[in-house]
């Protein structure tokens, strides 16, 4: 089977720092995702880990531990416009090229 | 390119009454995938193409939901009959092997 955990809501003031969490149990792991979704939209790609570690991409960092299931997002410099949801995707091995998706985490940023 | 191309964005119909989905791909991409999204269920994987052959369909609902991809450009997802309990945002997405999804802007569906 196959279960991800995210933190349903969060909220943080502008300029801030907010981490998103991310656990995951799944058969098989080739990688995961983070995809942000602001309200009414389709979800659009942020970023991808497949090692452990972290990798960085402007505001966006993303980490992972393999050995643990969990993965975080880490925003930076939070601006009005980061208000969205989160979602942390999954690929398993066992599964092809399908996903998993986590329930979301709907981030408020407030001034 | 234009990304992944849903129609139409958004359907109101009558319980009964038959939707058809459609979906254009993003050009080379040799994935395709359909998911549901609501609020109570976040977004579920209805079915996946590869190459246009249907590779995982386990999250049909039922035997009212089929899918086809007649060509690389392009796929349906049809709902006969459609019922109230179907109302959700239903988006594709495409993708090339080990690279994320690109999804569509998603069709919101009405069952009334």
């Amino acid at each position: 089977g196959q279960n991800i955990d995210q933190p349903t809501e969060m909220t943080a003031t502008e300029g801030a720092i907010v981490q998103i969490n991310c656990t995951y149990q799944t058969s098989g792991f080739n990688g995961l995702f983070w995809y942000q979704q602001h309200a009414g939209e389709a979800p659009t790609f942020l970023s991808y880990n497949v090692l452990d570690g972290l990798e960085e991409k402007g505001r966006f960092s993303s980490f992972l531990s393999r050995s643990k299931g969990y993965s975080y997002l880490l925003l930076k410099e939070l601006q009005m416009k980061d208000s969205a949801s989160y979602l942390c995707a999954v690929r398993g091995a066992n599964y092809g090229q399908n996903f998993v998706f986590g329930p979301g985490t709907r981030l408020s940023v407030l001034p | 390119d234009a990304g992944v191309i849903q129609s139409p964005r958004h359907e109101v119909t009558e319980m009964g009454q038959e939707v058809t989905l459609r979906c254009k791909p993003i050009s080379g991409h040799d994935y395709l995938f359909w998911y549901r999204q609501t609020m109570m269920r976040g977004l579920e994987l209805l079915i996946y193409f590869n190459n246009n052959v249907p590779i995982d369909d386990s999250g049909m609902p039922e035997d009212r939901f089929s899918a086809k991809m007649p060509n690389a450009s392009f796929s349906t997802l049809k709902i006969q009959p459609s019922e109230p309990r179907d109302s959700a945002v239903y988006f594709c997405a495409s993708s090339l092997l080990q690279d994320g999804y690109t999804f569509g802007s998603g069709t919101r569906l009405t069952v009334v």
